[in-house]
């Protein structure tokens, strides 16, 4: 089965400025996920959907993240305005109902 | 809050010794527990799952064991490789938080020829 893509794999930005990420799950997973990994650390989840609705979405900042999933497929997570500490790995994951996450390579966005 | 705790500094060993990782949490029990590994520029790859009520899971040459007295979980490579040198990760999902699954900051194996 194909897995998870992302997309861009690299992103350099200034900061103030505005990014994008997309991601397509893998064919038939409900569930996607965001999740955020700074160097050195575990991936923190960012948002979580299932199908099209937001299940949890607790540590997404929301003043400058947004994310969504509109037709239950793609999903897109965008940072408005970057700030100096949003450099990290965007790392995108499905899973089947309770099956273990599959994780794309996920972007890597550095702020400057 | 809930905290994860894995081995911070890498671990080092050689070919052919068996590798043992240690993921401890605190406060709630989870209901159950996850192992991936990562690579450098990839993504996490999930490796093994034990839930609450096991006390021990094996595949090929990893083994996990779970001990909710403790709250620790240990992950063991037998025979290692240095095809297994990467980042260790457990992830946990607790009844408490929805059943949202929550990383530890990973330990970095490197196994010698």
């Amino acid at each position: 089965e194909a897995g998870v893509a992302q997309s861009p794999r690299y992103k350099i930005i200034e900061k103030r400025q505005s990014v994008a990420f997309w991601c397509n799950p893998i064919s038939g997973h409900a569930t996607l996920y965001w999740y955020q990994q700074i160097l050195g650390q575990g991936p923190k989840l960012l948002i979580q959907f299932q199908n099209n609705g937001v299940v949890d979405d607790s540590q997404l900042p929301k003043d400058r993240f947004s994310a969504e999933r509109l037709k239950g497929v793609d999903s897109t997570l965008k940072i408005q305005p970057a700030k100096l500490e949003d450099s990290a790995v965007y790392l995108c994951a499905s899973s089947f109902n309770d099956s273990p996450l599959h994780f794309g390579n996920g972007t890597r966005l550095t702020v400057t | 809050s809930q905290k994860i705790e894995q081995n911070s500094e890498a671990l080092n060993i050689q070919e052919g010794k068996t590798a043992t990782l240690t993921c401890n949490y605190t406060n709630y029990s989870p209901a159950y527990l996850q192992w991936y590994r990562q690579d450098p520029g990839r993504g996490p790859v999930f490796l093994l799952l034990i839930r609450e009520n096991e006390k021990e899971k094996r595949k090929e040459r990893l083994k996990v064991t779970f001990d909710t007295t403790l709250k620790q979980s240990l992950f063991h490579i037998t025979a290692s490789q240095p095809a297994d040198s990467a980042t260790y990760l457990c992830a946990l999902a607790f009844y408490n938080q929805g059943g949202k699954l929550i990383f530890g900051q990973g330990t970095e194996l490197s196994v010698k020829p």
